[in-house]
């Protein structure tokens, strides 16, 4: 069965480093997102992607972060300059129809 | 601004009870609603529902969506301790393909 797929599965980083996420989404899919859960809390959505760009976004996805789909089937988060706050489980999805799909997520401890 | 809230926040029942958690919204453009089972770690889907009225069956779980009142329910039958988990509510709505915003989920635990 076609799963959306994360790597790392725990990233460990100093404040202030750069990091990046890695999705896989399903194949046919045309629509992925970034999605966080910070421990204990509900799981927020950061922003959307499809055709090539960013179709939508929420506030917490300011500046400091970006997505790309370099090379047609990663998709990649990267956060700049991370901050003890961003310490959280980040995960991706990728939609067909109207049913989307969780990867297992990434967890970041920012230290 | 909660614009998905689910109740109750947190059950606990013994195994073989039955447990309805409980989902209101209120968002623009609704597309469908999802239902998502969150026990270690991914969200795994579990229902679409787009349609009033019609309820969704997978096994002992059912869910129903009422779009007037912006409303659905998740049943959960003769429940085992297998299925303690975060259940999570996401309406799906917007343009295009639309987003999900999720609940804070109705933590379930069932004791054998």
């Amino acid at each position: 069965e076609p799963e959306v797929t994360q790597t790392p599965s725990h990233q460990v980083t100093q404040m202030g480093q750069e990091v990046i996420l890695r999705c896989v989404p399903i194949s046919n899919h045309l629509y992925f997102y970034w999605y966080r859960q910070i421990l204990g809390q509900k799981v927020e959505f950061l922003v959307s992607f499809y055709n090539n760009e960013i179709s939508e976004k929420s506030e917490i996805f300011d500046d400091q972060f970006s997505v790309e789909r370099p090379d047609g089937s990663n998709f990649t988060l990267k956060i700049r300059s991370t901050k003890l706050e961003d310490s959280a489980m980040y995960f991706c999805a990728s939609k067909w129809e109207r049913s989307a799909f969780f990867g297992q997520g990434t967890r970041l401890t920012v230290v | 601004e909660d614009k998905v809230v689910q109740s109750p926040l947190s059950l606990v029942v013994h195994e073989g009870d039955t447990v309805t958690l409980n989902c209101s919204y209120e968002v623009t453009n609704f597309r469908s609603l999802l239902w998502y089972k969150q026990e270690k770690k991914a969200p795994t889907f579990l229902f679409m529902l787009t349609s009033s009225g019609i309820e969704k069956k997978s096994g002992r779980l059912s869910s129903i969506l009422d779009k007037k009142e912006l409303f659905s329910i998740l049943n959960i039958t003769a429940t085992q301790t297998g299925d303690s988990a975060i259940y999570l509510c996401a309406p799906n709505y917007g343009g295009s393909q639309g987003n999900l915003i999720f609940g804070k989920g109705t933590k379930l635990s069932v004791k054998p």
